[in-house]
């Protein structure tokens, strides 16, 4: 039972272009989520995290997006760079007090020149 | 320079023998915990622990044991290692219970 689904394996965008990542979930439980970017070989990059108190947190280029009643979350990269072509994971963590972190399947997402 | 260090980075043992993978941190965090990233599965949370001497399940604990004796150190123990348990691991730390900084990773094969 995936609680946390990244329905789109893959998205190319060309660079410059907004890149719209999509996250939803099943718990209405969870009420922080968190979006976190892989490259090939390393560790997890945080990104940027939003409580379910928000409906939106921007951090430069990157913006997220929490629409409680759909249990859905979207990462906007506004403008694409070639150097963010990586893997992009959301992750939704439980009630206040709890360190447990469900993670989606991941993203590739490809910005091309 | 702020890190998470795991060892070793590589490892191909066989079923049954045990082993030892090493998570540090010189960031004096109080939270650490440890990752499983497989194919189509993302990443799945194995342990974690919230201070010294305190450690709690995660999503898929089933075959591995941690400890936390010291704040900047956190292993992950494969009594009896099995090849289901052939992975890439990521430990992680932070001041505020949230994943924030990740290890490289350790790939394990397990035969």
């Amino acid at each position: 039972d995936q609680q946390v689904k990244q329905n789109s394996p893959s998205l190319s965008v060309q660079e410059g272009r907004i890149s719209i990542l999509n996250c939803d979930y099943t718990n209405s439980m969870f009420d922080y989520f968190l979006w976190y970017k892989k490259y090939p070989a390393e560790g997890p990059t945080f990104l940027i995290s939003i409580s379910s108190i928000k409906d939106k947190n921007e951090d430069g280029r990157f913006t997220v997006f929490l629409n409680k009643s759909a249990k859905h979350l979207s990462l906007h990269i506004v403008p694409s760079q070639p150097g963010d072509s990586a893997v992009y994971f959301c992750a939704a963590s439980g009630a206040s007090g709890t360190y447990k972190y469900i993670f989606g399947t991941g993203t590739r997402l490809k910005v091309l020149a | 320079e702020a890190q998470v260090t795991q060892n070793p980075r590589y490892l191909i043992t066989v079923t049954g023998k045990k082993l030892t993978v090493t998570c540090s941190q010189n960031m004096n965090h109080e939270y650490m915990s440890w990752y499983r990233q497989d194919p189509g599965l993302g990443l799945r949370q194995i342990y974690y622990s919230m201070n010294v001497e305190v450690t709690d399940k995660g999503d898929v604990p089933e075959g591995y044991k941690v400890s936390r004796k010291e704040k900047r150190n956190f292993p992950l123990i494969l009594e009896s290692p099995s090849p289901n348990q052939t992975s890439l691991y990521f430990c992680a730390s932070s001041l505020n219970g949230q994943p924030q900084h990740f290890g490289d990773g350790t790939r394990l094969s397990i035969l």
